[in-house]
């Protein structure tokens, strides 16, 4: 089936340090991924679409330029928390679309970020 | 805009008894799909069953069932035969065809299977 790698699954950093997350779709290329973020026992906040060689689709109150989006191929898009404060520190997790099954949204397993 | 309604924030049931928990969803849309996720307490969110608006039949997936009322705009999961492995999170989503094919989710729903 369809595999979603995420790296890395958790990731301590220093307040003001960026910090890279990778989603990679293993065995089915994605032209769409979407970043999520999520906060303890809430739902999943979709904060941008990324497609492939285009810039990505922000959602409304997401800041651009503190969450950069990079999918420079079919298989592979990188979030990155730039400046990163105590308040960044959250659960995201990426998701890959796999455009020839009508149903097939493929989420990798997720990275909690702790800001220090 | 598109919204997904979860009324349950938590849930408990026996083991070996069937649970449904409740989805509503509320679009203008004619073609859409309907998702359920389930969220162990890892974090990683697994794909349990879709249903498209266009689907005549109600999807089943093993012990999981979704029963689709179009009228009523409600999307329930039914997990039959509950076992202790099925504590979890659990999310329903609303994918909008066309128009970025983002998916909308609820707020969840808590369960929890006890003996």
């Amino acid at each position: 089936g369809a595999v979603v790698s995420q790296h890395p699954s958790r990731v301590i950093c220093k307040s003001g340090t960026s910090v890279k997350i990778e989603c990679r779709s293993l065995d089915f290329q994605a032209t769409t991924m979407f970043w999520y973020r999520q906060f303890p026992k809430q739902s999943l906040m979709l904060m941008a679409t990324s497609n492939e060689g285009s810039k990505a689709t922000y959602e409304q109150g997401v800041e651009k330029d503190k969450f950069l989006i990079n999918h420079a191929s079919l298989t592979l898009s990188t979030l990155t928390v730039t400046s990163a404060h105590p308040e960044d520190s959250s659960f995201y997790i990426c998701s890959a679309r796999m455009e020839i099954v009508e149903y097939g949204y493929t989420f990798g397993s997720g990275t909690r970020l702790t800001v220090v | 805009a598109q919204k997904i309604t979860q009324t349950q924030p938590g849930m408990f049931v026996q083991e070996k008894e069937a649970v449904t928990l409740d989805c509503t969803y509320d679009t203008s849309d004619q073609s859409y799909g309907l998702f359920w996720y389930k969220q162990p307490s890892s974090g990683e969110m697994i794909f349990l069953i879709y249903q498209g608006s266009y689907d005549e039949q109600n999807a089943t997936e093993g012990r999981y069932s979704l029963n689709f009322q179009k009228a009523r705009k409600s999307a329930n999961l039914v997990i039959s035969a509950s076992q202790l492995g099925d504590s979890a999170m659990y999310f329903c989503a609303m994918r909008r065809i066309g128009g970025g094919n983002k998916l909308t989710f609820g707020t969840g729903t808590q369960l929890k299977v006890e003996l």
